[in-house]
C-alpha cells in the first residue's frame, strides 16, 4: 500500500479535461512538502512533468497543470489527446523516515 | 547527449547478490545527488536509495536497509547498487535518476535511465 493515495484509473474522451488526485498525510503533503508528478508512457521510463506542485518544465504542454491544498494535490490535463494515455505518479517527501521519498500508487489514464 | 545507462541486471537466486551500475554522461555527474528507484512487474514506483554528490549523505528505504548498499565513483561518472540477500519481492526494473531542485527535501527525480531488470527466482 502506497503512502500517497491515487485513484487506480481515470478516463476521458479526446478534448476533455481530467484530474488525478493524490492524497497524503501530515507527514508528507500536509507538512508542506512539494508534490511532483511523473508520466510513464507504456514500456518507457518515467518522466517528470510537474515539479514543486505546479511548475512545468520546458517541453511539457501547458495542458498539464498541478495544484496542492492541505494534504492533497491534483494533476489536471485539459484538451485530452491520445498521446496522453499513460500512467501518472505523484511523489513527495515524508518526514517519518529520514530521506524518504514516497510515491503514489499510480493512475492509469485511458483516452477513450 | 545527457543520459543515464543502467546495467548489471539479470536472474539471481533468492539469497544471492547482484551489483547494478549506472553510467552518466553529458552532465557534471559529481554535482548531483543520485537515486535508485524500482518498479516491480505491473506495480508502481518505489524509491530505493539516495546518495549525495560527495557521498556524505546516504538514505535507504526500509524495505532494503541492511541488504542494499549505494555508492558512487565521481571519477568514473558512475553510480552503483550492491544488492545482497535478495528476495523474490526485489524483482523489479531498477532505474537510476538524478535529483534536481533547490531545497533538498523538495528535490524531484529529474533525469531517468531506461532501467535494468532484476529477477529473483529459483
Amino acid at each position: 500500500q502506497s503512502v500517497l493515495t491515487q485513484p487506480p484509473s481515470v478516463s476521458g474522451a479526446p478534448g476533455q479535461r481530467v484530474t488525478i488526485s493524490c492524497t497524503g498525510s501530515s507527514s508528507n503533503i500536509g507538512a508542506g512538502y512539494d508534490v511532483h508528478w511523473y508520466q510513464q508512457l507504456p514500456g518507457t521510463a518515467p518522466k517528470f512533468i510537474i515539479s514543486g506542485n505546479s511548475n512545468r518544465p520546458s517541453g511539457v504542454p501547458d495542458r498539464f497543470s498541478g495544484s496542492k491544498s492541505g494534504t492533497s494535490a491534483s494533476l489536471a490535463i485539459t484538451g485530452l489527446q491520445a498521446e496522453d494515455e499513460a500512467d501518472y505518479y505523484c511523489q513527495s517527501y515524508d518526514s517519518s523516515l529520514s530521506g524518504s521519498r514516497v510515491f503514489g500508487g499510480g493512475t492509469k489514464l485511458t483516452v477513450l | 547527449e545527457v543520459q543515464l545507462v543502467e546495467s548489471g541486471g539479470g536472474l539471481v537466486k533468492p539469497g544471492g547478490s547482484l551489483r547494478l551500475s549506472c553510467a552518466a554522461s553529458g552532465f557534471t555527474f559529481s554535482s548531483y545527488s543520485m537515486n535508485w528507484v524500482r518498479q516491480g512487474p505491473g506495480k508502481g514506483l518505489e524509491w530505493v536509495s539516495s546518495i549525495s554528490s560527495s557521498s556524505s549523505y546516504i538514505y535507504y528505504a526500509g524495505s532494503v536497509k541492511g541488504r542494499f548498499t549505494i555508492s558512487r565513483d565521481n571519477a568514473k561518472n558512475s553510480l552503483y547498487l550492491q544488492m545482497n540477500s535478495l528476495r523474490a519481492e526485489d524483482t523489479a526494473v531498477y532505474y537510476c535518476a538524478t535529483f534536481s531542485g533547490e531545497d533538498p527535501s523538495n528535490w524531484y527525480f529529474d533525469l531517468w535511465g531506461r532501467g535494468t531488470l532484476v529477477t529473483v527466482s529459483s
